[in-house]
């Protein structure tokens, strides 16, 4: 049961260049969502899906792109990162509209150089 | 304009002891709240939750109370153990709306039992 999984773990990048966060769930949860944890901020909302095809903005959404082809991958994409994208990003899923509890992936810890 | 706040940073108990862990929220719309807990390197791990319409939830060694009027809820751990020591963030989702399916997260308490 391998339930929700991000890759990388660890990424370094240099700015102006394009990164893709992989995050891969078993578990058919028709909701996904990335956040983004920085210190003083908590967790903030980037994107979220509610099924394959369909996506919305978060709280903090620019600079990032996203997309859902399949339910179980949700990738989150820096088109050109900066440094102010230097940030631990989380990946979630969420079975339902019934449910509210939220499965999060072990995270990816990105660093803009 | 935080909605969602968890005005203690950090928190240090002895084990065996009450932890009490607070939150604040602003958004009356908010009706269900969660709590997650999460150690350094690994996503935060759902913890236990309260709805609007009860003002106690337990499970085991955790409790969640919430006083509406007041638009506060605390998580209270009996006893504390040393493996609890970790960041708690408190979250919370409003009833309708394009927003019922998102969490708004507080800034999160560090809390560290002392053995």
């Amino acid at each position: 049961d391998a339930g929700i999984t991000q890759s990388p773990r660890y990424k370094i990048t240099e700015t102006g260049r394009q990164v893709t966060l992989m995050c891969h769930q078993t578990w058919s949860h028709s909701y996904m969502f990335w956040y983004r944890q920085d210190l003083g901020h908590g967790l903030r909302l980037i994107y979220y899906s509610a099924a394959a095809d369909i996506t919305d903005k978060g709280e903090v959404p620019d600079g990032y792109v996203v997309s859902r082809s399949k339910t179980e991958n949700f990738p989150l994409t820096l088109e050109s990162a900066t440094r102010s994208q230097t940030s631990v990003y989380f990946c979630a899923s969420r079975a339902n509209r019934n449910t509210d509890t939220q499965y999060f992936g072990p995270g990816t810890r990105l660093t803009v150089l | 304009d935080q909605q969602v706040k968890q005005n203690s940073p950090s928190l240090s108990v002895q084990e065996g002891r009450i932890s009490i862990l607070n939150c604040d929220y602003t958004n009356s719309m908010f009706d269900y709240f969660l709590w997650y807990k999460k150690y350094p390197a690994e996503g935060p791990t759902f913890l236990i939750s309260i709805s609007s319409i009860k003002d106690k939830n337990e499970d085991g060694r955790f409790t969640v109370f919430l006083n509406k009027s007041a638009k506060h809820l605390s998580l209270h751990i009996v006893p504390s153990q040393p493996g609890d020591s970790a960041v708690y963030f408190c979250a919370a989702r409003p009833y309708s709306g394009a927003g019922s399916y998102q969490l708004t997260f507080g800034k999160g308490t560090k809390l560290s039992v002392i053995p």
